[in-house]
């Protein structure tokens, strides 16, 4: 079965600095991979996806993300992260296959300090 | 803005109530999904839809039961629910099989926050 694993459960970072949130999944090919964004009391954006193809996705304001087969990675990134980007993040795969299917990782929620 | 629309955004019932959350979205995706949301935690999936079929029900006790009158809207029945069914319920919305699209690209709506007394 496929899981995914967000190691992080909280993470502050101050305004200007650079993000990283890690997400390890498993799955014994390679899965349909996606980050998520949910601001409080919302609903869940999607920042970016990948399947195949550039391991390096660049997605919405201004995150990118890096798949790394040989880790079994896909983590998030911000070279410069801004107050209104502090959020509860999720990383997501789905199998491939497997119709629309998701399994969420449990969610790193982000605090930035001004 | 969100292209998926959920009302209401907030309801309050009591265990003996009958009520419905209504999802509405005119992207013209033929998948809809509920999940369900606890504080702190990642959506659960509850139920999905493909083309009008109910095709995923997970495990879901009857107390909700899902309808799917047409492409566009997806309603979920609420009865006799208890204190910990209390929760953030959201609707998804995306392509679907002959439709193409990405597996797993769901557009979600800003979700109904119910509140079970």
């Amino acid at each position: 079965a496929q899981s995914v694993t967000q190691p992080d459960i909280h993470i502050t970072v101050s305004e200007g600095a650079s993000l990283e949130l890690r997400c390890n999944y498993s799955y014994g090919a390679t899965p349909y991979l996606f980050w998520y964004v949910q601001s409080p009391g919302q609903g869940l954006q999607l920042l970016l996806k990948y399947f195949s193809g550039d391991t390096l996705v660049q997605g919405i304001k201004g995150f990118e993300a890096e798949f790394k087969r040989s880790q079994s990675s896909f983590n998030l990134r911000k070279p410069s992260v801004h107050w209104s980007d502090a959020a509860e993040y999720f990383c997501a795969v789905a199998r491939t296959g497997g119709g629309n299917k998701l399994t969420f990782g449990t969610g790193t929620q982000l605090k930035v300090e001004l | 803005d969100t292209e998926v629309t959920q009302t209401p955004k907030h309801l309050v019932m009591g265990m003996t109530n009958k009520k419905s959350l209504k999802c509405e979205q005119h992207m013209g995706h033929r998948a809809m999904y509920w999940y369900k949301q606890k504080a702190k935690k990642p959506p659960e999936l509850m139920f999905v839809y493909s083309y009008e079929k109910l095709s995923i029900n997970e495990s879901v006790p009857s107390r909700f039961s899902p309808e799917c009158p047409n492409s566009s809207l997806l309603n979920l029945h609420l009865h006799a629910l208890q204190p910990e069914d209390s929760a953030l319920y959201l609707c998804a919305s995306s392509g679907a099989g002959r439709q193409g699209g990405f597996p797993g690209e769901l557009f979600f709506g800003e979700g109904s926050r119910l509140t079970v007394l």
